[in-house]
This record gives C-alpha cells, sequence and structure tokens, in this order.
C-alpha cells in the first residue's frame, strides 16, 4: 500500500528565502505526483505535476523534482512571499487515474513578512 | 477558470440521518471523484467514476456510501445513515481524461455529525 510522508510538518521563515519541502513515497510504481495547496478551509489547488518519465516541472517560482527510484520530490519555492502561506500537499497516482490519489499530510507554511 | 462547484458549503446532521453532498464538475470533464479529509488529517480518496459507473472504490467508501450523477451534470455522494466518525470535508474533483491532466477540486462540503 503507497504511503506519502512530507517533511517538515510546518515551517516558518521571513519572507523572501527560497525553501524546499520534501516529500517521500513507499512505492516507486508511480504514474505521476502532484503537488497541490490548500488554504484554510479551502479546497486544493493543483500546482504541478509530474509525470513519472520527468525529472522535474517549473511553474514561475516554483520548481518541483522527482526522483522516482528513490520515492522522492522536492517543491522549491523561491523568493517566498507571504501570500505563499498555505499548506502543501504532495499526492502521488499508484493507478493511472481511477485508484484516486495518495496524499500526504502536508507542510504547512508560513511566510513572515 | 473552470471550476468544480460544491453545495452545500457545510451542514449538520444528527447522527443516523442521510445526506447528501451535490457537486457539478466542469463540464467537459469524465472522471469524477470524491475525497474527504478529517480535521486534522490527510486527503483520502474515496470512490472515482467514469461512464456512469464506478471505477475504484476505497475501504473508506462502504455500504452506506453510494453516488450519482442523475442529471448529466451533477454528482451527488449519499451518506444512508451518518456517523460520528463521518464528520469531515468532503471534496469532489473532476479531471478531463487520465494519464497526467490537471485534477480539479471543489472548495469541499464540511459535514458535521452530531
Amino acid at each position: 500500500k503507497q504511503e506519502v510522508t512530507q517533511i517538515p510538518a510546518a515551517l516558518s521563515v521571513p519572507e523572501g528565502e527560497n525553501l524546499v519541502l520534501n516529500c517521500s513515497f513507499t512505492d516507486s510504481a508511480i504514474y505521476n505526483l502532484q503537488w497541490f495547496r490548500q488554504d484554510p478551509g479551502k479546497g486544493l489547488t493543483s500546482l504541478l505535476l509530474i509525470q513519472s518519465s520527468q525529472r522535474e516541472q517549473t511553474s514561475g517560482r516554483l520548481n518541483a523534482s522527482l526522483d522516482k527510484s528513490s520515492g522522492r520530490s522536492t517543491l522549491y519555492i523561491a523568493a517566498s512571499q507571504p501570500g505563499d502561506s498555505a499548506t502543501y500537499l504532495c499526492a502521488v497516482d499508484s493507478g493511472g487515474g481511477a485508484d484516486g490519489l495518495t496524499f500526504g499530510k502536508g507542510t504547512h507554511l508560513i511566510i513572515q513578512p | 477558470e473552470p471550476e468544480v462547484t460544491q453545495t452545500p458549503s457545510h451542514q449538520v446532521t444528527q447522527m443516523g440521518q442521510e445526506v447528501i453532498l451535490r457537486c457539478v464538475p466542469i463540464s467537459n470533464h469524465l472522471y469524477f471523484y470524491w475525497y474527504r479529509q478529517i480535521l486534522g488529517q490527510k486527503v483520502e480518496f474515496l470512490v472515482s467514476f467514469y461512464n456512469n459507473e464506478i471505477s475504484e472504490k476505497s475501504e473508506i467508501f462502504d455500504d452506506q456510501f453510494s453516488v450519482e450523477r442523475p442529471d448529466g451534470s451533477n454528482f451527488t455522494l449519499k451518506i444512508r445513515s451518518t456517523k460520528l466518525e463521518d464528520s469531515a470535508m468532503y471534496f469532489c474533483a473532476s479531471i478531463r481524461s487520465q494519464g497526467g491532466n490537471t485534477i480539479y477540486f471543489g472548495e469541499g462540503s464540511w459535514l458535521t455529525v452530531v
């Protein structure tokens, strides 16, 4: 059974810093991995999707990497801003879509102004 | 920006009552999902739905749960006899097709069972 772990559980940094969020998964047989953002009391917004054949994806100040063989992914946020404060969730697709995504518990990020 | 809409945003119900949560997926999407998130815990997959039938369901999705697409636009989750442990945020999601497309989540329906 796929398990997804995210470290750290919480992170607080001053504005402007670059930071890295970590995600690990137990079964490397995945179709893709996604990073989501969740604001308090809100739904999930997809940030980046990395296919199993890819090594990284970039969107603006966000860069996600994937090392499938070691079961790891990182989300790099450059020049953090207070608006980046949210919970970031990592999720893997192990079943090609029909089985749903397996989520980590998330990293609660606070960017101090 | 297309969006998945869910109603109600919050519902309080007594234990043992039936609850129906409603979702309108994005119009050209073909795959629909329900997930739940108990407060402080992980988002968990409940069920996937395609071509008017369940594709997959998790262990959580027992006989108390059912899904339906009654009219070609709505996608509903019914909990027949709610239990205290059903209290959670329920998210609907949809995707145009499988194989790496972006999945869109609704804002969620917060269910409180008392």
